[in-house]
C-alpha cells in the first residue's frame, strides 16, 4: 500500500451538482497531485499543491479547483458537474525533493 | 499529436513469451521517463524508471532513446499475473503525463 487514501471511494452526482473529492497524503509527503482517468484513457494531470499553494494546473476550465491542508491533505472541488466529469480522480503524494509519485485507490465518479 | 503515444493492444500472449512494449513522447524538454502498471479498476503504480543506459528489473528491461523520443519495455518469460495495462509516463517539471496505455493479456 502507498499510505494515500481517498475518500470517498463511490460518487454518484448529477449534472450540474458540485462534488469535494479528499485525499490523505503519505507521511513525509509535502506535495500532492490530482489527476482525471476517463474509461480507456490514461490519466490527465489537473493540478499540483505545494505549500498549501497551487503551483501547477492541466487544460482543467475553472470549475475545477483545489485546496491543500497544513497536514498536506487536500480537496479536489468541481462545480457544474457535466457527464463528461464521469472518470477515476486520482490523487498522488510525494516529498518535494524526490520524483517518484505515489498515487491513492483513486474516486469513481458517475454523473448522470 | 499527443504527448505521449502508445499502441494501445491489447496483446495477448502465452505464459512464458517475452513481449515488447514501446513509446514515443513528442517533446523533446521532458525530464524523466517511467512505466506505471494499472490492473483493472486500480491506481497505477510504478514499475519502473527509465533511462538513456537502460535499466533492468528481474524478468523487465526498459530503455530510452532520447534521439529518438522513444521508450520501450520488454518483460520476459510472461506470467499470468503480468496481466494488466502498461502506462509510459514522462515527466517536465514533475507534472507526470501518461499515455493511453498498453493491455497485456498473458494467458496459460
Amino acid at each position: 500500500e502507498t499510505g494515500v487514501t481517498q475518500s470517498p471511494t463511490h460518487l454518484i452526482k448529477t449534472r450540474g451538482q458540485q462534488v469535494t473529492l479528499r485525499c490523505s497524503s503519505q507521511s513525509g509527503h509535502n506535495t500532492v497531485s490530482w489527476y482525471q482517468q476517463a474509461l480507456g484513457q490514461g490519466p490527465q494531470f489537473i493540478f499540483q499543491y505545494y505549500r498549501e499553494e497551487e503551483n501547477g494546473r492541466g487544460n482543467f476550465p475553472p470549475r475545477f479547483s483545489g485546496l491543500q491542508f497544513p497536514n498536506y491533505s487536500s480537496e479536489l472541488n468541481v462545480n457544474a458537474l457535466e457527464l463528461d466529469d464521469s472518470a477515476l480522480y486520482l490523487c498522488a503524494s510525494r516529498n518535494v525533493s524526490q520524483e517518484t509519485q505515489y498515487f491513492g485507490p483513486g474516486t469513481r465518479l458517475l454523473v448522470l | 499529436r499527443k504527448e505521449v503515444e502508445q499502441d494501445p493492444g491489447p496483446f495477448n500472449v502465452p505464459e512464458g513469451a517475452t513481449v515488447a512494449f514501446n513509446c514515443t513522447y513528442s517533446n523533446s524538454a521532458s525530464q524523466s521517463f517511467f512505466w506505471y502498471r494499472q490492473d483493472c479498476r486500480k491506481e497505477p503504480k510504478l514499475l519502473m524508471s527509465v533511462y538513456s543506459s537502460g535499466n533492468e528489473d528481474g524478468r523487465f528491461t526498459a530503455q530510452l532513446n532520447r534521439a529518438s523520443q522513444y521508450i520501450s519495455l520488454l518483460i520476459r518469460d510472461s506470467k499470468l499475473s503480468d496481466s494488466a495495462t502498461y502506462l509510459c509516463v514522462v515527466t517536465r517539471y514533475s507534472t507526470l503525463t501518461f499515455g493511453k496505455g498498453t493491455m497485456l493479456l498473458v494467458s496459460p
